[in-house]
């Protein structure tokens, strides 16, 4: 069975500027979740998917939003950058309870100068 | 604010120690008590997931117990290592709709021969 994957694993913006990330969770799973991972801050919920609806989302502010597609893979975006964006962005796949095993993605290092 | 505290912040130890690190979490919100391994460079890998009072899981040299009532987690590593070098994370979802997990800072554990 295929792991989860995410493109692109590095990337490198200006400030200002908008990206896209995306997520393929393994066959079979609907929920899709999003974590950004910072030296200071460590892993932290963003948002959700289940399904193509948001289930659950963090405190992170409106900059960054998220879409599930009907095959269940999922993108997240972040518009407008700040250099505190600079992170880790991991997306996790799971089968739909808490109870469930995430299974996690390598991670997208995004930097923004 | 919910919140999981790790314990200890960093540890160093000699191949063949055996090693424990602690998880605290509110009880008052249990639901389940996710454990991971982190190895640099790579994707956090999913150990344990445990739900039950009193619970016991193993993994190999690994293993780890759950009190739900006065909200603590341990893990515990049987003869470490240097391959057992990573950051242990654990995490709980504080809900019991979807898979928002909420991370402690982890404990990073350096097997040293």
């Amino acid at each position: 069975k295929a792991g989860v994957t995410q493109t692109p694993r590095y990337l490198i913006k200006t400030r200002g500027q908008q990206v896209t990330l995306s997520c393929s969770p393994i066959s079979g799973h609907r929920s899709v979740s999003w974590y950004q991972q910072t030296p200071g801050q460590g892993l932290q919920f963003l948002f959700e998917y289940f399904s193509e609806t948001q289930r659950n989302k963090g405190n992170f502010p409106g900059r960054f939003s998220g879409r599930q597609f009907s095959n269940s893979r999922s993108e997240m975006n972040v518009s407008t950058l700040e250099l505190g964006d600079s992170a880790l962005y991991l997306c996790a796949s799971s089968s739909d309870r808490y109870t469930d095993t995430q299974y996690f993605g390598p991670g997208t290092r995004l930097t923004v100068l | 604010i919910l919140n999981v505290e790790q314990s200890p912040q960093s540890l160093h130890v000699q191949e063949g120690d055996s090693t424990n690190f602690t998880c605290s979490f509110p009880s008052s919100n249990f639901y389940a008590l996710h454990w991971y391994r982190w190895e640099t460079a790579k994707s956090p890998e999913a150990l344990f997931v445990m739900t039950l009072n009193g619970d016991e899981k193993k993994k190999g040299q690994i293993s780890a117990t759950l009190n739900t009532k006065e909200g603590y987690s341990y893990l515990y590593i049987k003869g470490s290592q240097p391959e057992d070098s990573a950051t242990y994370l654990c995490a709980s979802p504080f809900t019991g709709g979807g898979n928002k997990l909420t991370f402690g800072t982890g404990t990073q554990l350096k097997v040293e021969l």
